[in-house]
């Protein structure tokens, strides 16, 4: 089964608008982080925001936010005032607790593709 | 300059030669990985090491070896590279405490490789 899951492969929004990309996750493990990973057209992976599973209030990183519902398992990442340099693939990926001992792997969802249109 | 360095950046090589992707970073973490993203896969993960002696296989580690050179360098080689190892290499560092989820991964530029 996907642990990690992003339905949207690909997403417009209109620039300054605010758009919010899907996450849903499996675990069993109480304790667990959830991240977002952007991944503009030249590669590199940019760390965008976490958010832990004991964390009481969602996650914010500037335009940034996590919209973090435990019961349904999702983490969505929001993004307010879209920019054209927003367009790029965004990954939601998550480190479960069990896993210290396999070097803290990250879990990758597939991603989704965000397009800006001026 | 960058904190977690990638060479080379693009390589493309052919069936059944050797080669080996480098990783370098200023940020001071023990602990070091490498992934390779394939198109509509996302990332997985083909190495791991927690320290200089500590070196782990990761979910898809066949057809790869590595070596953790100095705390800041982690090199990725190729022994024979086949076509289905054509892929972008990530190398990627974390500062992990022990029992901790909250460590953060920076990763490098990546590493574009084509084998014929």
């Amino acid at each position: 089964a996907q642990k990690i899951t992003q339905t949207q492969p690909g997403m417009f929004v209109q620039e300054k608008e605010a758009v919010t990309l899907d996450c849903t996750y499996d675990t069993s493990d109480p304790s667990y982080g959830l991240f977002w990973y952007k991944q503009p057209s030249s590669g590199e992976m940019i760390f965008l925001i976490y958010q832990g599973s004991y964390d009481q209030q969602n996650a914010t990183e500037g335009r940034y936010s996590l919209n973090f519902q435990k019961a349904r398992k999702s983490a969505n990442l929001v993004i307010s005032a879209s920019q054209l340099g927003d367009s790029a693939m965004y990954f939601c990926a998550m480190r479960e607790l069990t896993f210290y001992n396999q070097g803290g792997k990250l879990i990758f969802g597939q991603g989704t593709e965000l397009s800006v249109k001026p | 300059d960058a904190d977690v360095t990638q060479t080379p950046r693009n390589r493309i090589t052919k069936t059944g030669k050797r080669i080996m992707l480098e990783c370098s970073q200023t940020k001071g973490h023990d602990r070091m990985y490498w992934y390779r993203q394939d198109p509509g896969l996302g990332l997985r993960l083909i190495y791991y090491s927690f320290d200089v002696k500590d070196i782990n296989k990761g979910e898809i580690s066949d057809g790869y070896s590595v070596s953790r050179q100095a705390q800041a360098k982690f090199s990725l080689s190729l022994e024979s590279a086949i076509p289905n190892q054509t892929a972008l290499y990530f190398c990627a560092t974390s500062d992990l405490q022990l029992g901790s989820v909250t460590d953060t991964q920076y990763f490098g530029p990546g590493t574009r490789l084509t084998v014929l």
